[in-house]
């Protein structure tokens, strides 16, 4: 199995441009999150969809961030217009949701994105 | 807000050596603890997910154990080598959901 799969990997931008990460989830899971790490507060969750559906966008900092899952094997969270504060790595992790288990999470290999 | 403590912040020990670090969180309404192993410039990676209080867990060296009832779980790793440098992360489910909430981790160091 291939894993969880980012892109890109890296990607440094200008203050006000937009961004776009990408992620597929490993094949047969169908719960996706997006996490940010930052030295200041750790790996935080941003948003999370289970069977391609935004169950919980409260860690979404604000409306320049947004995250979409059009079908099972894709996911994208996008910033406009990214600022020099959203620079952090950005990771992407899926699981499969049995019904009353816990579900461990597998991680993608994170995008850094550095905002000039 | 859910609070997930994790310490010491770092570790630094001597190959051989084993050691233990403590992760705390909310005692009440507990559904799982995560425990996740997250290497430099890699991504984080699961060792356990535990459920049941008195619950112990082993992966080679590394084991854990958890105590529900009074809000933490303990990680060790017998005979520490320098490839289990990494920072140890665990994690608890915000009100029983997939919504993970993570501690700002333990880093360890092992010097050969």
């Amino acid at each position: 199995d291939a894993g969880v799969i980012q892109s890109p990997r890296h990607e440094v931008t200008e203050m006000g441009q937009e961004v776009t990460l990408r992620c597929k989830p490993i094949s047969g899971h169908n719960s996706l999150f997006w996490y940010r790490q930052t030295m200041m507060r750790g790996l935080e969750l941003l948003i999370y969809f289970n069977n391609n559906v935004p169950i919980d966008d409260s860690g979404m900092p604000e409306d320049r961030f947004s995250a979409k899952m059009p079908n099972a094997s894709f996911s994208t969270l996008k910033i406009q217009p990214s600022e020099p504060r959203d620079s952090a790595v950005y990771f992407c992790a899926s699981s499969f949701r049995l019904a009353g288990g816990p579900n461990e999470q597998f991680f993608g290999p994170g995008t850094r994105l550095t905002v000039l | 807000i859910l609070n997930v403590e994790q310490s010491p912040q770092s570790l630094h020990v001597q190959e051989g050596d084993s050691t233990n670090f403590t992760c705390s969180f909310p005692s009440s309404n507990f559904y799982a603890l995560h425990w996740y192993r997250w290497e430099t410039a890699k991504s984080p990676e699961a060792l356990f997910v535990m459920t049941l209080n008195g619950d112990e867990k082993k992966k080679g060296r590394i084991s854990a154990t958890l105590n529900t009832k009074e809000g933490y779980s303990y990680l060790y790793i017998k005979g520490s080598q320098p490839e289990d440098s990494a920072t140890y992360l665990c994690a608890f489910p915000q009100g029983g959901s997939e919504k993970l909430v993570f501690g700002k981790g333990t880093k360890l160091t092992v010097n050969p």
